[in-house]
């Protein structure tokens, strides 16, 4: 699995769009990038995933460079609930059908 | 369609009680997963399953027993209870490994 890299903390104003980077330096060919977010105490959910391509969902959008190395999950319209832990993982989610979560991003979204 | 879910939801034990999670899908998935989550840390893989009658370890197998004897249930079982068990814990399943659907959580304390 590629080791991911989060910014522990950001802030959003309510209503404006917030780009949440990732930093996935080592990503190798056939590993995706995958996003899930944590609303307090609840349990985590599948945003969106990709290869190479941008994709978009009716929750978000993902940008991929290029290279791979980075991403960004972008929430077009935040709003006070989407206040969360995002999690950024990249894996092959190969022979082992799992995921390994990091610590993630705590967006806060501010009216 | 309840999704997944997790009984019970709250458990306070003494140390070296015992103890048996339930999870359960109506989804009708391959794979299921347990993790646990420590305060400000991410999910850990305690063990999975990638169908009915199959189980594996994960990331933090020690001190939990798992079992997968019908497909729509996924049993966490804590023989020996310790305060280093206090934790809160998540059960989800997946078709896929990389969508993964979580359920509410169960707080468990071990005084």
């Amino acid at each position: 699995d590629a080791k991911t890299t989060q910014p522990p903390s950001m802030d959003c104003a309510e209503g404006r769009a917030a780009n949440l980077p990732c930093n996935h330096s080592t990503i190798s060919g056939n590993e995706y990038v995958y996003w899930y977010r944590q609303i307090h105490s609840q349990g985590p959910q599948y945003i969106i995933h990709g290869l190479k391509n941008n994709e978009t969902n009716e929750m978000a959008s993902l940008i991929i460079t290029e290279d791979r190395k980075s991403s960004t999950l972008i929430l077009p319209h935040a709003t006070l609930r989407d206040t969360a832990v995002y999690y950024c993982i990249a894996d092959s989610g190969g022979s082992n059908y799992k995921l390994t979560f990091g610590k993630g991003t705590l967006l806060t979204v501010n009216p | 369609n309840a999704g997944v879910t997790q009984t019970p939801k709250f458990r306070v034990l003494k140390t070296g009680q015992s103890m048996t999670l339930l999870c359960a899908q109506d989804m009708n998935h391959e794979y299921m997963y347990w993790y646990r989550q420590d305060p400000g840390m991410g999910l850990r893989l305690i063990h999975y399953s990638v169908g009915e009658g199959t189980t594996a370890k994960g990331e933090v197998p020690d001190g939990y027993n798992v079992s997968r004897l019908k497909k729509q249930n996924f049993l966490l079982g804590l023989e020996s209870a310790a305060p280093s068990q206090t934790s809160v814990y998540f059960c989800a399943s997946s078709n896929t490994g990389y969508e993964q659907y979580f359920g509410p959580g169960t707080r468990l304390t071990v005084t």
